[in-house]
């Protein structure tokens, strides 16, 4: 069964300064990772879908997979204090009725 | 319109009382999901709709239903309400490769 686990459990940063969060899986096979931000009491917003190796940009989002090490990271750029929400990597395999497992996400603070 | 909707946004129940919840997409999408999110949980996935086809995870098997009357809507419904249901109810729908859209939740407080 698919173990999705994230790091630091939570983050406090200076605004500007990048922030990294990481993201490991236990399966291997899994194709689909996305990450997601949740403002408290909102819905889940979609930051960054990213299918292969490599690195994916979304204006200042930037998910890097490296599925060998089992890892997916989250790097957000100059964030700024409405960054400030919990952060949730979610790992699946593709098709159309695949299921996303969540990790617990990482509460990520932006201080001015 | 790339939304998935969610009625009632803010949910208040009894304890013992019965409780359905509302999603919808105008994407066409054959997949609807029903996750479960606590504070400090992984959101958890209850049930999904492939198409007209009810699949429910095992260990929420007995505690929530669902239905699909058509394509756009999907339904939550909790039988008996416990205290244990107190939780944000998100639903996301996808097709094929396509992204996941997730709704923006409803909001369950059971007293």
């Amino acid at each position: 069964q698919q173990k999705v686990q994230q790091s630091p459990e939570s983050l406090t940063v200076s605004e500007g300064a990048m922030a990294s969060l990481n993201c490991t899986f236990s399966d291997r096979s899994s194709d689909n990772f996305r990450w997601y931000r949740q403002h408290s009491g909102k819905g889940l917003e979609v930051l960054v879908s990213i299918f292969s190796d490599g690195e994916k940009e979304e204006g200042s989002f930037t998910a890097h997979l490296n599925r060998a090490s089992l890892h997916v990271f989250l790097h957000i750029r100059e964030p700024q204090p409405s960054d400030s929400a919990l952060y949730l990597c979610a790992v699946s395999p593709g098709g159309s009725n695949a299921k996303l497992t969540f990790g617990k996400g990482t509460k990520l603070s932006v201080k001015s | 319109d790339t939304t998935v909707k969610q009625n009632p946004r803010y949910k208040l129940a009894r304890v013992g009382k019965p409780v359905n919840l509302i999603c919808s997409q105008t994407m066409n999408h054959d997949t609807m999901y029903w996750y479960q999110k606590k504070p400090n949980q992984a959101p958890k996935l209850l049930l999904f709709y492939y198409d007209k086809i009810l699949n429910r995870e095992a260990d929420t098997f007995e505690k929530f239903q669902s239905s699909r009357p058509n394509n756009s809507f999907c339904s939550l419904y909790i039988g008996s309400a416990g205290l244990e249901y107190s939780a944000m109810y998100l639903c996301a729908s996808k097709t094929g490769g396509s992204e996941v859209f997730f709704g923006k939740g409803t909001r369950l407080t059971v007293v």
